[in-house]
């Protein structure tokens, strides 16, 4: 079972920056936060990931609360090719650890 | 270049049949994984290898056989299809040994059973 908590829906305009909360109150020490999105009719594709630290990269920033318990992902000036489901997620440290994909939030960014 | 690629892409075939869904992955990475996604959108996973042993099976029918020839190649084969394995199935690899490796996924492929 997915680990995590988000929004079903939500909406931005073009050109504004897309904030996607995600709770993870149960989250472990050794668990990482994981984003990953899916546009339609396509495999997910990796966006970014954090343990403690707040994160930047060239697609989105991840701002994590000081007790983990909480983050969000930023898209800083959001485009209609960001429109996907997006699925915040928890993962272990480990080899063996597993990909569990919540119900994540349906982003849809209008003109 | 294609990091994970699946094929075929889309799969039609009847009640009752055998099919495999080829993946392989070039990233050289040790750990692939299929995952389920029905109806409802809901990604499940199902199997998971790591150099090429079984290391995580979640509640899947034995009709599903996963094979890894080799670490670059996860099949999966399904005997008796049934009209509820309709379904994309997604494959995915990622370089583990570390939670923080990110995982590709292929593109998918369509299984529809009639």
């Amino acid at each position: 079972d997915a680990k995590t908590t988000q929004p079903t829906s939500m909406d931005c305009a073009e050109g504004r920056a897309a904030n996607l909360p995600c709770n993870h109150s149960t989250i472990s020490g050794n668990e990482y936060v994981y984003w990953y999105r899916q546009i339609h009719s396509q495999g997910p594709q990796y966006i970014i990931h954090g343990l403690k630290n707040n994160e930047t990269n060239e697609m989105a920033s991840l701002i994590i609360t000081e007790d983990r318990k909480s983050s969000t992902l930023i898209l800083p000036h959001a485009t209609l090719r960001d429109t996907a489901v997006y699925y915040c997620i928890v993962r272990e440290d480990s080899s063996a650890s597993k990909i569990i994909f919540g119900s994540g939030t349906r982003l849809s960014i209008r003109p | 270049d294609t990091a994970v690629s699946q094929t075929p892409k889309y799969l039609v075939t009847q009640m009752g049949n055998d099919k495999s869904i080829k993946c392989e992955q070039n990233l050289g990475h040790d750990t692939m994984y299929w995952y389920k996604q029905d109806s409802k959108k809901f990604l499940k996973i199902m199997f998971s290898y790591n150099n090429k042993e079984l290391i995580i099976n979640e509640t899947v029918p034995n009709r599903f056989s996963p094979k890894s020839p080799d670490k670059a190649h996860l099949n999966l084969h399904i005997n008796s299809l049934e009209l509820g394995d309709s379904a994309v199935y997604f494959c995915a690899s990622s370089q583990d040994g570390t939670g923080w490796a990110e995982a590709f996924f292929g593109q998918g492929t369509r299984l529809t059973v009639v």
